[in-house]
């Protein structure tokens, strides 16, 4: 059982390249998120999707995209990335309903130059 | 939106010792977890508790709803307890949850 995969672990970009930061789970749950990780400033939203087909925006989504391909898929996409969006990315699914907790992946360490 | 805060944010122990972490939140909520990013960022469910007490192992955890507060108590703690641990709050099982800006936990031996 992978529980959730991303990729990939770590990227380097230059200012103004684009990336997909890819996120699977294999859990068959139905809500994903994508949180930054920045030091001092605990983790904060980016977008969410509650189920396949839907997608909400967060507390930090300017600058982002993001696709829910399928149930087990949720991307990140930065169309032109800046020095500000040099974090650690990480996403989540949780089964929602009942006492269900985050699974979180294992972060991608992304560095804007 | 919600505000969440963690007290203290860094806590050194001798291993053996115990502590207590706290974790206050700004209005009523209906989820609340608990997590610990261990030294090489991988984050781990401690607790899945939005009132009410848990207990797993040598940690447990107090949710005080009325109050808006939650405590984590780490017993004997170890060296591999080290780590940042995080509280997140959210109005409903549906809503994503927001985080606090964690408590660092140094245990040295």
């Amino acid at each position: 059982n992978a529980g959730v995969t991303q990729t990939p672990k770590f990227q380097v970009l230059k200012t103004g390249q684009s990336m997909t930061l890819q996120c699977a789970q294999d859990m068959n749950h139905n809500s994903m998120y994508w949180y930054r990780q920045d030091p001092g400033m605990g983790l904060r939203l980016i977008y969410y999707s509650a189920s396949e087909g839907t997608t909400d925006k967060g507390e930090v989504p300017n600058g982002y995209n993001v696709s829910r391909l399928n149930k087990r898929e949720f991307s990140l996409r930065l169309e032109s990335a800046a020095p500000s969006q040099t974090s650690v990315y990480f996403c989540a699914s949780r089964l929602t309903g009942g006492e269900n907790g985050y699974t979180f992946g294992s972060g991608t360490r992304l560095t804007v130059v | 939106g919600i505000q969440v805060e963690q007290s203290p944010p860094d806590l050194i122990l001798q291993e053996g010792a115990n502590s207590t972490l706290r974790c206050n939140f700004s209005d009523s909520v209906n989820n609340l977890q608990w997590f610990h990013q261990n030294p090489w960022g991988q984050l781990i469910n401690l607790f899945y508790i939005p009132s009410g007490t848990k207990q797993n192992g040598r940690l447990s955890a107090t949710t005080v709803a009325t109050e808006r507060y939650s405590l984590l108590y780490i017993s004997s703690s170890q060296t591999t307890d080290s780590g940042v641990y995080f509280c997140a709050v959210g109005y409903s099982g549906n809503t994503p949850l927001v985080f606090g800006k964690g408590t660092r936990l140094s245990v040295i031996a």
